[in-house]
């Protein structure tokens, strides 16, 4: 079963525009990773976030994480076409095992 | 470094069969982790190794199994295959450095029919 859910499950957004999904988990973990998958294919790592850190950047990218609500954002800016794709978030509890939710389906039109 | 490498891509099966499935970690990393992803149950763990030991199990029959080698490379096998193993199978492999940042292979595509 699924660790927790990600909001919403689709987004739908025009290039340029920022998007924000979000993720809630159940238990508590000891990191939570952000992954892209494209169609089909193998997931792509993202970011990571330890469970001591409240927000953490990449490039585009910027991820936050309340661990007393259980929940993490991940927020694309300045998004393009090349952005479609499924975004998953996932959490450990200190080991390899990763625990998925569900995932959110972005397309970014051009 | 190369990627992670799953092969074969693609495989069609009949119910019934066994499948064999084959993934080479990065150069250096230990930890091997196969994944299976379908539409209704999304991605679920199957199991870990780590220097030939299966090191975490998730919930899965005993039909499927997995192994790896003293080079580190993996194999996961379906015995008795049913409709419900069409799946993407997604091997990650991890440096266990930690914290855990997995990379993923391509997958391998199993339709059975």
């Amino acid at each position: 079963s699924q660790q927790g859910e990600e909001d919403p499950q689709a987004l739908s957004i025009q290039e340029g525009e920022n998007a924000t999904m979000n993720c809630s988990y159940k238990t508590s973990i000891n990191n939570l990773q952000w992954y892209r998958q494209n169609s089909g294919r193998g997931l792509v790592h993202l970011i990571l976030i330890r469970s001591n850190e409240r927000e953490k950047h990449s490039g585009r990218l910027r991820v936050t994480l309340d661990t007393s609500k259980k929940s993490s954002s991940l927020l694309i800016t300045a998004s393009r076409a090349a952005d479609t794709a499924s975004y998953f978030c996932a959490t450990d509890g200190g080991g390899s095992r990763l625990t998925f939710g569900e995932g959110t389906q972005l397309t970014v039109n051009p | 470094k190369a990627g992670v490498t799953q092969t074969p891509r693609y495989l069609i099966k009949t119910r019934g069969q066994q499948v064999t499935l084959s993934c080479s970690p990065i150069s250096g990393h230990r930890s091997v982790s196969w994944y299976q992803q379908t539409p209704g149950q999304g991605l679920q763990f199957l199991f870990e190794y780590f220097s030939e030991t299966q090191r975490n199990k998730g919930n899965f029959p005993g039909r499927f199994s997995g192994r790896q080698f003293s080079n580190s490379r993996s194999e996961m096998n379906v015995s008795t295959l049913e409709l419900g193993d069409s799946a993407l199978y997604l091997c990650a492999s991890s440096s266990q450095t930690g914290p855990y940042e997995q990379y993923f292979g391509p997958g391998t595509r199993l339709t059975v029919t």
